[in-house]
């Protein structure tokens, strides 16, 4: 049972517009959502988080919309670079897991940004 | 330079042989992870450690082994009983405290079959 969903292995974007990378998961205990990046042959590198009491998170280029209801995050880059060019991993943390730092993860998406 | 060292890099393992997978972390944190990626899935938890003598099993233990006698090495066994060994696997380790502390990963060990 797949509790973390990412159903679009990949994405193309033209460079200098935005990516939207979309993440949906079903359990209702999950407080805390990350997005990690990771290229070939290296380990994720962490990017961005959100709370569950927030719907919008910012850090420079990148901005996660959690939007509870729908059960559905999403991260967006702008303006996407080529350098943004990897796999996008959403993850998870359930309520009272925070302690013990585990995370659920999705299927990943894979990003390309043309130049 | 602070960070997590996995070796090696790539392992061959032989059908009915153990091996041990090495994660070594000098950013004194408290939590080690092992996690399994597959083509096209996510990264799955094999086993887990929040303090030095302690671990858990997470989602996908059947067939490894782990220890955790000192804070910065968490090795993994595979052991002849994983039926499907053939994986990418990522070390991770973070501080206590929450979700303002993420996960810090290494740079994974690519194991197959021979």
């Amino acid at each position: 049972d797949q509790q973390v969903k990412q159903n679009s292995p990949s994405l193309s974007v033209q460079e200098g517009r935005i990516s939207i990378l979309n993440c949906d998961y079903t359990n209702s205990m999950f407080d805390y959502f990350l997005w990690y990046k990771k290229y070939p042959a290296e380990g994720p590198t962490f990017l961005i988080s959100i709370s569950s009491i927030k719907d919008k998170n910012e850090d420079g280029r990148f901005t996660v919309f959690l939007n509870k209801s729908a059960k559905h995050l999403s991260l967006h880059i702008v303006p996407s670079q080529p350098g943004d060019s990897a796999v996008y991993f959403c993850a998870a943390s359930a309520r009272g897991s925070s302690n013990t730092g585990k995370l659920i993860f999705g299927q990943g998406t894979t990003l390309q940004v043309k130049p | 330079d602070g960070g997590i060292t996995q070796s090696p890099k790539y392992l061959f393992r032989k059908e009915g042989q153990n091996v041990t997978l090495s994660c070594e972390q000098n950013l004194n944190h408290d939590a080690m992870y092992w996690y399994r990626q597959d083509p096209g899935q996510g990264l799955r938890l094999i086993y887990y450690s929040q303090i030095v003598n302690d671990f858990q099993k997470g989602d996908i233990a059947e067939g490894y082994s782990v220890s955790r006698e000192k804070k910065e090495s968490f090795p993994l066994t595979v052991t002849s009983a994983q039926k499907n060994p053939t994986a990418f696997y990522l070390c991770a380790s973070k501080e206590q405290g929450g979700w303002t502390q993420p996960q810090h990963f290494g740079d994974g060990t690519r194991l197959s079959i021979l």
